[in-house]
This record gives structure tokens, C-alpha cells and sequence, in this order.
């Protein structure tokens, strides 16, 4: 149980375009769903926290007009970066929280897709 | 800011032998922490977690250890395989919509 999926696993885009990745919770409802960005031997950055139904929390740093999340339902959160540039290219990780069911801190991680920017 | 750190960024153990990884913590009133291990290319799979109510728990092969008075947490490697060769992270909770603040990672090398 708990398993979260992503989708595409990796992408590859032309500079200016807009990429959208998926996180789906699979077998579990999740009120929360969190996006990470993980740059080469770096350690994971928290990007944003999105819940179901409404506005996504952004951390200090991240622009939600670049970087938008849309959290439709308890079972998918997508991630959309407009106008995508180079310095984009990152390996993006989204978790999601159950809505019970173990602590409330449990977060189940997706395998994360790659994102390159020409 | 508050932040989360590792003592040393690779360690590597010989097979059999039993591996501690190391993380310091700096912010107090974290109350929730969480160990993962990263396969590259791969998302972080979780492996144990403690409360800071407690100071040791324990699972299969591996054990974490929590030490609030220094802020330490460790997690310890028993027998370890050449499947456990991954980065190891830790993070803290500090009970803020579940959000997750991650140390800087160790890589762990498991040699024959």
C-alpha cells in the first residue's frame, strides 16, 4: 500500500515551453501533497505544499507564477512550469500525506521525474 | 535559518560490517523524525521514523537513535549488504502541515 506514482518519469523540453508533471496517490487518499526539487547530489528542497481544494503554500523563493500546482482532488496534485528555462532542469519529487491512517506526518514519495530544458 | 546537516557526506562500510549515519538537527521543537534512503534516479523510500518521546526504536536491520539534549539522530546498519548502498536522509518535523525539512544527505558505499 501507500504508493504514489509521477508521471512522465523523465522529460525533455525546449526552452520556453511549459511542462506539466502528475502525482497521483494510488491507493490511498491524500489531503496533502508536497513538491520537491532535487538538484544533482543536492539534498531535497521543499517547493510547495498543496491540499485539495485550495491555494498551494509556496516556500520563500519559489514562484507560484512559474511553478503552478493544481491539487484537483484527493488523489492527484499536477505541477506546471511555465516558460521552463535551463536552470529548471532539476529532478522534481512530489510526496503525499494520507488523510488517516498513520501519523499525520507520514509522507509517501513519488519516483520523482526528470526534467531537462534545452 | 533552521536547518538540518550531516556529519559526513559518504561513508563507506565493508559488507557484513554494521554502518551509523549520522545527522544533527537544530531546531528544538522538531518533534517528529524520519530516515530515507534515496537509490539514484529514485524517490526517497522511507525506513524508520521516531518521535521525540523516545530515544530509540528499532526495525528490521536498522535502528535509530535520538538524542535530543545534543540534537543528534543517528541511524544504525546492521550486516550491511550491498543493497544498502544509497544516499541516506535525514528530516525533521516540526508539526507545520507535516512539512519536512531534509538534511544534506550521506552517501552510503557498501564494498565486497
Amino acid at each position: 500500500g501507500a504508493v504514489v506514482s509521477q508521471h512522465p518519469s523523465r522529460v525533455i523540453c525546449k526552452s520556453g515551453t511549459s511542462v506539466k508533471i502528475e502525482c497521483r496517490s494510488l491507493d490511498f487518499q491524500a489531503t496533502t501533497m508536497f513538491w520537491y526539487r532535487q538538484f544533482p547530489k543536492q539534498s531535497l528542497m521543499l517547493m510547495a505544499t498543496s491540499n485539495e481544494g485550495s491555494k498551494a503554500t509556496y516556500e520563500q523563493g519559489v514562484e507560484k507564477d512559474k511553478f503552478l500546482i493544481n491539487h484537483a482532488s484527493l488523489t492527484l496534485s499536477t505541477l506546471t512550469v511555465t516558460s521552463a528555462h535551463p536552470e529548471d532542469s532539476s529532478f522534481y519529487i512530489c510526496s503525499a500525506s494520507p488523510v488517516a491512517g498513520g501519523p499525520q506526518e507520514t509522507q509517501y514519495f513519488g519516483p520523482g521525474t526528470r526534467l531537462l530544458v534545452l | 535559518g533552521e536547518s538540518v546537516g550531516l556529519h559526513l557526506p559518504t561513508l563507506s562500510v565493508q559488507e557484513g560490517d554494521n554502518s551509523i549515519i549520522n545527522c544533527a538537527y537544530s531546531n528544538s521543537a522538531s518533534d517528529y523524525f524520519i530516515w530515507y534512503k534515496q537509490e539514484s534516479g529514485k524517490g526517497p523510500q522511507f525506513i524508520i521514523d521516531i518521535r521525540s518521546n523516545m530515544d530509540k526504536r528499532q526495525g528490521q536491520r536498522v535502528t535509530v537513535l535520538l538524542n535530543k539534549t545534543v540534537k543528534h539522530l543517528s541511524l544504525q546498519i546492521a550486516a550491511t549488504q550491498p543493497g544498502d548502498s544509497a544516499v541516506y536522509f535525514c528530516a525533521e518535523n516540526t508539526g507545520t502541515a507535516s512539512k519536512l525539512t531534509f538534511g544534506t544527505g550521506t552517501r552510503l558505499q557498501v564494498t565486497l
